[in-house]
């Protein structure tokens, strides 16, 4: 069973470009979630996602920030006109419908750079 | 609002000796309490958790966590360390109130460092 999957795994970006960061969850997971992990500082939680439904982005910055979890398909977050101050690893994590409390299952990060 | 805190950002353990990453929490409902471990240039590995039961909860790799609900903390503990044991460890919470689907709450991590 293969583990949550995120592409690229490391990304470079000039200021002004868009980044797009997907993440493909565990088979049989349908919940996603994401953050951003800033050098020193522990994950931030951004945004929760169900199947073609945002159920929590209270962490999600108002602007140039999005996410979706579209029916086929992985998840992708997207920043429009990247600052330098977006620079950070952003994690993917997933976990099975809820029922009972589950852990979240993490994948290796994209590390997105803003030069 | 639900917080985490940490509050050593390192601790150094001679191997073979007892560990202790220390953790507090605060949330307003019960608290589903996660520890990770983060090698460097990795994602995080679930570690263990507690969301109810016996306040001594058992892990992988031998660590072991006891939920003091008095003290709200969620400590991290390993009879004997090992060397490979070294990297970053997080504690998480999230609130019970919210159903238990929510986003993690994270504290800033604990770097381990385990001296042969």
């Amino acid at each position: 069973n293969a583990g949550v999957m995120q592409n690229p795994r490391h990304l470079v970006r000039r200021r002004g470009q868009e980044a797009r960061l997907r993440c493909s969850p565990m088979k049989g997971h349908s919940h996603v979630y994401w953050y951003r992990q800033l050098p020193e500082e522990g994950l931030k939680f951004m945004v929760y996602l169900q199947k073609e439904n945002i159920i929590d982005e209270s962490g999600m910055p108002k602007e140039r920030f999005s996410a979706e979890f579209p029916k086929e398909g992985p998840s992708i977050l997207r920043i429009q006109q990247v600052v330098r101050g977006d620079s950070a690893a952003y994690f993917c994590a997933s976990s099975p419908p809820t029922g009972a409390v589950y852990e979240q299952y993490f994948g290796p990060g994209t590390r997105l750079t803003v030069t | 609002a639900q917080s985490v805190a940490q509050p050593e950002d390192q601790v150094n353990v001679a191997e073979g000796n007892p560990l202790t990453v220390k953790c507090t929490y605060s949330v307003s409902g019960n608290p589903y309490l996660f520890w990770y471990v983060q090698y460097p240039n990795r994602g995080l590995q679930f570690l263990l958790k507690y969301i109810t039961g016996d306040n001594l909860v058992k892990g992988s790799y031998g660590f072991e966590a006891e939920f003091n609900k008095s003290q709200t903390s969620f400590h991290l503990k390993k009879p004997s360390a090992l060397v490979s044991d070294s990297a970053l460890y997080f504690c998480a919470v999230r609130d019970g109130k919210g159903g238990g689907a929510d986003g993690l709450t994270f504290g800033k991590g604990t770097h381990l460092i385990i001296q042969p």
